[in-house]
């Protein structure tokens, strides 16, 4: 299995600016998270599907920020508009039984 | 609530010498509780877990943990550390088994002296 991957792994964008990022979760996997870290804060969970439907967005900062998840292969989250202080890694990561992978993350940098 | 604690932020040693990782979890019931490891750039992998059973827990790259239940601790271990160890590490509990939602310790690093 390739494991979970994430698209694009790097994103510079400026202030303002609308930034999707996508991940693709383990095949069979019925559970998706996307995370947030930063030096600062950690490691952030952000929002969780468990087949396809969203569970809890409790951590989502602001409402700048959705996430969709249209099809068990696919989710994107979306920031819009981004600000310098949304830089930090995202990563997807998906769970089956009681174990979560992660991918690799996106970098994304704001300026 | 929940919580992770992992008390040391940075811990260096010297290669070929033994490692002792702590983690303190504060949970209501019995949990499910995760090592993970982050090398510079990547994602998390999963080290080793534990659900139930043996409280000695053997993951990859020769990694073991124990579950002391009197301590609320999940300590990770490694008789003899490589260079290639250096990397952030990560204790996570899950929450519920239902949801799957893991809490995270704020991780240490660790470096490895030649």
């Amino acid at each position: 299995d390739a494991g979970v991957i994430q698209s694009p792994r790097h994103e510079v964008t400026e202030m303002g600016q609308e930034v999707t990022l996508r991940c693709k979760p383990i095949s069979g996997h019925n559970s998706l998270f996307w995370y947030r870290q930063t030096m600062m804060r950690g490691l952030e969970l952000l929002i969780y599907f468990n087949n396809n439907v969203p569970i809890d967005d409790s951590g989502m900062p602001e409402d700048r920020f959705s996430a969709k998840m249209p099809n068990a292969s696919f989710s994107t989250l979306k920031i819009q508009p981004s600000e310098p202080r949304d830089s930090a890694v995202y990563f997807c990561a998906s769970r089956i039984t009681d174990t979560q992978y992660f991918g690799p993350g996106t970098r994304l940098t704001v300026l | 609530a929940q919580s992770v604690t992992q008390p040391d932020i940075h811990i260096t040693v010297s290669e070929g010498a033994s490692l002792e990782l702590r983690c303190n979890y504060s949970y209501g019931a019995t949990p499910y509780l995760f090592w993970y490891v982050q090398s510079p750039g990547q994602g998390l992998q999963l080290l080793l877990k534990y659900f139930s059973g043996d409280t000695l827990v053997q993951g990859i790259k020769g990694f073991e943990a124990e579950f002391k239940r009197s301590q609320s601790s999940f300590n990770l271990r490694k008789p003899s550390v490589h260079w290639s160890d250096a990397a952030e590490y990560f204790c996570a509990v899950g929450v519920l088994s239902n949801t799957g939602k893991l809490i995270f310790g704020q991780g240490t690093t660790l470096q490895v002296k030649p």
